[in-house]
């Protein structure tokens, strides 16, 4: 069935340094890939999303790359701050007009950044 | 424009009981979805709903059900709580199906 994995489960790193988390989806339909960031007791929140004919995408220090012929994307977080702690999840979508349209949500990945 | 809402917040009910969750979306947005978030499942699809016509179902039982209104406004039921069901439940609006989804804050369950 459709699957999207996530890795790692946990990430630390050091204030400044790079962070990147992967995913890896089974339905090759999915066309639409959300990250979302939630802080704890929050609502998940969009960070940034890609669609597949898009290979890259950024925003300031986020940026996320797909590669669909292996059915990878990855978030990528350079010059990571404290307020960057938190779960990360990853999601892929068949997008719009299917008639199956829904998020498959990774695992999260939690980062903690060390000042 | 306001964000989502979801009411109640918290919840405690007993083993058995029936629960009616509340989600209103962003003005303007016509589809919502719900997820069930617990920690050892993760972020799960529950349904969607767009047009007042529910277009897509997750791998849950038929205890889990909902319904959508002209303006927008969903509701979901659970029936005969197990204390499995104990979860964040979230809804998320978007203007459109396949659009960028908006979450709202989430109504914790705890069935005791």
């Amino acid at each position: 069935g459709e699957n999207v994995e996530q890795h790692p489960s946990t990430l630390s790193v050091q204030e400044g340094d790079s962070a990147v988390i992967k995913c890896t989806y089974s339905d090759s339909a999915s066309n639409y890939f959300p990250w979302y960031k939630q802080e704890l007791g929050k609502r998940p929140q969009l960070i940034i999303d890609i669609r597949s004919n898009v290979g890259e995408k950024k925003d300031q220090r986020i940026a996320v790359t797909l590669n669909k012929t292996a059915k990878h994307f990855s978030l990528h977080i350079t010059e990571t701050q404290p307020e960057d702690s938190a779960v990360y999840f990853c999601a892929a979508s068949p997008g719009q007009m299917d008639s199956s349209y829904k998020l498959i949500f990774g695992s999260g990945t939690r980062l903690l950044v060390r000042p | 424009k306001a964000g989502v809402t979801q009411t109640p917040r918290y919840l405690i009910k007993t083993r058995g009981q029936q629960v009616t969750l509340s989600c209103s979306p962003i003005s303007g947005h016509r589809s919502v979805s719900w997820y069930q978030q617990t920690p050892g499942q993760g972020l799960q699809f529950l349904f969607e709903y767009f047009s007042e016509t529910q277009r897509n179902k997750g791998n849950f039982p038929g205890r889990f059900s909902g319904r959508q209104f002209s303006n927008s406004r969903s509701e979901m039921n659970v029936s005969t709580l197990e204390l499995g069901d104990s979860a964040l439940y979230l809804c998320a609006s978007s203007f459109y199906r396949g659009e960028t989804q908006y979450f709202g804050p989430g109504t914790r369950l705890l069935v005791l």
